[in-house]
């Protein structure tokens, strides 16, 4: 049971160019979102998070955008710069207490053409 | 703030012996998780800590997995009689208080590889 499912494995976007990576949900009790950047041979990085009552959340470059009806969230990056180069990981969680727990998706490599 | 450690980085092992892995949280962090990584797939929850309370394991987790906590501070992952499957990135991530989006700092993971 996929819960949270990432349907592109991998996306090219040029440099200065918006890199918009999407993320879809079934879990109707997840009370958060979170989106991870992953390097190689590195563990996770936390990036931004949304609350499920927000439909955007915005920091610096990053900006997450979440349709509750629709089940969707999407991570646009603006500028995309050659660092961003990496596997990125959407993630829900549900928030009562004793089953705080993240529910990852399945990634999509984004890579940053120069 | 020294980030989360983990040990060992690498780790290959015949099918059958125990393995045990450990991690060092950041210092003031109440919450430490356990998550397992595949090939092509995100991490995927085992288990997860409240000081030295375990408070959730995954249905996932076989008898032959077992965590520990001791004191609230580093935390001991172990295998016994591990198989070809159990090859996998074992990631051990910490917070302060943990949920309501409250981010988690990874450690860089123990890769493990059962011959």
């Amino acid at each position: 049971d996929q819960q949270v499912k990432q349907n592109s494995p991998s996306l090219s976007v040029q440099e200065g160019r918006i890199s918009i990576l999407n993320c879809d949900y079934t879990n109707s009790m997840f009370d958060y979102f979170l989106w991870y950047k992953k390097y190689p041979a590195e563990g996770p990085t936390f990036l931004i998070s949304i609350s499920s009552i927000k439909d955007k959340n915005e920091d610096g470059r990053f900006t997450v955008f979440l349709n509750k009806s629709a089940k969707h969230l999407s991570l646009h990056i603006v500028p995309s710069q050659p660092g961003d180069s990496a596997v990125y990981f959407c993630a829900g969680e549900t928030s009562s207490f004793g089953n705080e727990k993240l529910t990852f998706g399945t990634g999509t490599r984004l890579t940053i053409i120069p | 703030d020294t980030g989360v450690s983990q040990d060992p980085r690498h780790k290959i092992t015949k099918r059958g012996q125990n393995v045990t892995f450990r991690c060092d949280p950041i210092s003031e962090h109440n919450r430490l998780y356990w998550y397992r990584q595949t090939l092509g797939q995100g991490p995927e929850f085992l288990t997860y800590f409240q000081n030295e309370a375990q408070l959730e394991k995954s249905r996932l987790l076989s008898d032959r997995f077992s965590a520990e906590r001791p004191k609230g501070s580093f935390s001991t992952l172990e295998i016994q009689r591990t198989e070809q499957g159990d090859s996998a990135m074992y990631l051990c991530a910490s917070s302060l208080n943990g949920g309501r989006g409250e981010k988690l700092f990874f450690g860089s993971g123990t890769q493990l590889s059962v011959l």
